[in-house]
Parts: structure tokens; sequence; C-alpha cells
């Protein structure tokens, strides 16, 4: 699996759009860019994986750069209760082992 | 769908004893996998169970071990407790199916004193 690289925190205002960018310059053609999240001691959740389109869903949206050497999550309005750890993952998946770096703990600031 | 379920949520336990962690994973999935936290070394991955055969394994000494069930339950133990092993363990559910997404339970924060 690919090394990803993320900004060890940010913040952002409340209402405000939320860009956490990813870089995974080693990336192979058959990896995908997963992210997660983790609230406070809570199980990571799911919020959104590409290989290499954009994609978008109820949560957030997924930029993946034409070279897929990096990616960026977008949650449009972001909200106190999206204050977290975001973790970029670029896996394979086979054998569903991730490997997690440290993540971006994103502040949303009231 | 109901969630991935682990059990106990908290447990506390003394150097050397042995600990059983459950994790039910999501209705459907067949492959289970279990994840230690530690402020030290983050989110690790311990190992991978498949319909019951372990598939993949991390870098864990032999005192962490799996097992699945027919029902894709997974039980995890850990024998001859240490300070270290105090953690936050995880476990993830999915199909199984290579690019399939994982789905995390709310974890078991295991205390050793």
């Amino acid at each position: 699996d690919a090394k990803t690289t993320q900004p060890p925190s940010m913040d952002c205002a409340e209402g405000r759009a939320a860009n956490l960018p990813c870089n995974h310059s080693t990336i192979s053609g058959n990896e995908y860019v997963y992210w997660y999240r983790q609230i406070h001691s809570q199980g990571p959740q799911y919020i959104i994986h590409g290989l290499k389109n954009n994609e978008t869903n109820e949560m957030a949206s997924l930029i993946i750069t034409e070279d897929r050497k990096s990616s960026t999550l977008i949650l449009p309005h972001a909200t106190l209760r999206d204050t977290a750890v975001y973790y970029c993952i670029a896996t394979r998946n086979t054998g569903n082992q991730f490997y997690f770096g440290t993540g971006t703990s994103l502040t949303v600031i009231p | 769908k109901a969630g991935v379920t682990q059990t106990p949520r908290y447990l506390i336990k003394t150097r050397g004893q042995q600990v059983t962690l459950s994790c039910s994973p999501i209705s459907g999935h067949r492959s289970v996998s279990w994840y230690q936290q530690t402020p030290g070394q983050g989110l690790q991955f311990l190992f991978e169970y498949f319909s019951e055969t372990q598939r993949n394994k991390g870098n864990f000494p032999g005192r962490f071990s799996g097992r699945q069930f027919s029902n894709s339950r997974s039980e995890m133990n850990v024998s001859t407790l240490e300070l270290g092993d105090s953690a936050l363990y995880l476990c993830a559910s999915s199909s199984g199916t290579s690019g399939d997404t994982q789905y995390f339970g709310p974890g078991t924060r295991l205390t050793v004193l």
C-alpha cells in the first residue's frame, strides 16, 4: 500500500467548506483512496473512497488529481460535529488490512 | 442493518492475565479485521479472518490470537497481558471482496494494571 502524507492539524470555521489534502505520490494503478474519520476514542467512520474519478456522497466529496498522486476530501459545510481526526488511506484493499497514518486533526471553530 | 458490535466495551485486567474480546460483524459480511490503537503507535492492523481462516496477519507477537466462527463472529485473545497491551481494540467487517469498504465497531477499551 502506498504511503500517505497529511498535515497534522487544520482549523475550519463552522459553515465553511473544509478541504483536507492528502499526498499519495507512490500510489499504484489498482490502489483505492479511502477516507475515514475518528471522533475521540470511537471507531473510525467510513466517509468515502475512490479509484480514479471524483466521488460525492451525502457526507463529502473526494477530488483525486488526474495523476492520482494526491487527493482532497471536501466537507462542504463543516459543523462542530465534524471535529475529528481524518485518515487518508491508499490501498489495494486485498486482505482488508488498512495502514493508517497519523491523519489530520480537524477542528471546526464556532 | 445493524452495525458492527463489540463486547465488552470496557475491560480492566492485571498483568499476566488473559483476555478475550468479541466482535459481531454486519450481517452478511464474512471478513473481520482486528486493529490495536494506542497513543504512541496509532492504529495498527493485527489480523484478518475470512470464512473462519486467518487470511492476513500484522506484526504482533504470538500472544495475540484470534478465531472466527461459522456465523462470522470473531474473537480475539491476548494471553499473558503486559502493561503495553492497554489500548483500544477495534474490529472491522466487510464482505471480504477486494476493494470493499470496511466498517468499524465502537471498540473495546482494555486497561492492563
